[in-house]
C-alpha cells in the first residue's frame, strides 16, 4: 500500500495563477483533511471531507476549494493564488471518525511569489 | 484563546537525557490524546494514542494524561538523536485539534 500521496511535490506559482493538488489514499479510508503548516502555527485545517461527494469547511478556507468527486481523491483548489498562501500543505485520512488516527501524505511545498 | 496550547521550544537535549513535551487544552470535550512525530520535510505520524486519564507506555516513550488538569505529557526516556523531531500534541472530540509543535534535538 503507498498510503496517502500527494501530487505535486514542490511548486511555485505567481500571483493570480490558479493550481490544483491532489492527494490519494489507498486505504479506502471514508475522511479526507487538508492542512497547511506555517512556522509557529501548527497545522491548520482548510477543509475536509467526511465521504465521497462531500465536503466542508475548516478553520482556514478562505482562497480555496475542494472536491472529493472519488472516495480514494480529494482535491485541493487554489483559484487565484496569493502570497500568503505560500504554504507546506498537508493531506490527511482516516478510516472514519475524528477519534481515528489520522494518516498523513508527505506535503507539498508551495511558493507563491 | 486556542483549544491547544503547546511550547514551540527549540529543546535542545544530550544523549540518554529524558525529555518532557507537554500541551493544555480548554475543550473539556476532548476524549482522544494523540502525540505525532514529524521529521524535517516529512509528514507527522502518530506515536502514541490514548483515550483516558493515567499513563500510556510504549519502550521509550510514555504519554501521560491528566483530564481533570487538562494537561498531557510525552515522555522519551534514553534519547537518542534519531529521536531529533517535532512533536505535536493532538485531541479530538467531535473535531480534531493539533497543537503548534514542540521542536526537539538531542545532541549526540
Amino acid at each position: 500500500n503507498a498510503g496517502v500521496t500527494q501530487t505535486p511535490k514542490f511548486r511555485v506559482l505567481k500571483t493570480g495563477q490558479s493550481m490544483t493538488l491532489l492527494c490519494a489514499q489507498d486505504m479506502n479510508h471514508e475522511y479526507m483533511y487538508w492542512y497547511r503548516q506555517d512556522p509557529g502555527m501548527g497545522l491548520r485545517l482548510i477543509h475536509y471531507s467526511v465521504g465521497e461527494g462531500t465536503t466542508a469547511k475548516g478553520e482556514v478556507p478562505d482562497g480555496y476549494n475542494v472536491s472529493r468527486l472519488k472516495k480514494q481523491n480529494f482535491l485541493l483548489g487554489l483559484e487565484s493564488a496569493a502570497p500568503s498562501q505560500t504554504s507546506v500543505y498537508f493531506c490527511a485520512s482516516t478510516p472514519g471518525s475524528s477519534a481515528d488516527e489520522q494518516f498523513f501524505g508527505p506535503g507539498t511545498r508551495l511558493t507563491v511569489l | 484563546q486556542k483549544e491547544v496550547e503547546q511550547d514551540p521550544g527549540p529543546l535542545s537535549v544530550p544523549e540518554g537525557a529524558i525529555v518532557s513535551l507537554n500541551c493544555t487544552y480548554s475543550n473539556s470535550a476532548f476524549q482522544y490524546f494523540m502525540w505525532y512525530r514529524q521529521y524535517s520535510r516529512k509528514g507527522p505520524e502518530l506515536l502514541m494514542y490514548t483515550y483516558s486519564s493515567g499513563n500510556k507506555e510504549d519502550g521509550r516513550f510514555t504519554a501521560q494524561v491528566d483530564k481533570s488538569s487538562k494537561y498531557i505529557s510525552l515522555f522519551i526516556r534514553d534519547s537518542q538523536p534519531s529521536d531529533s523531531a517535532t512533536y505535536l500534541c493532538a485531541m479530538s472530540g467531535n473535531q480534531f485539534y493539533f497543537g503548534t509543535g514542540t521542536s526537539l534535538t538531542v545532541i549526540p
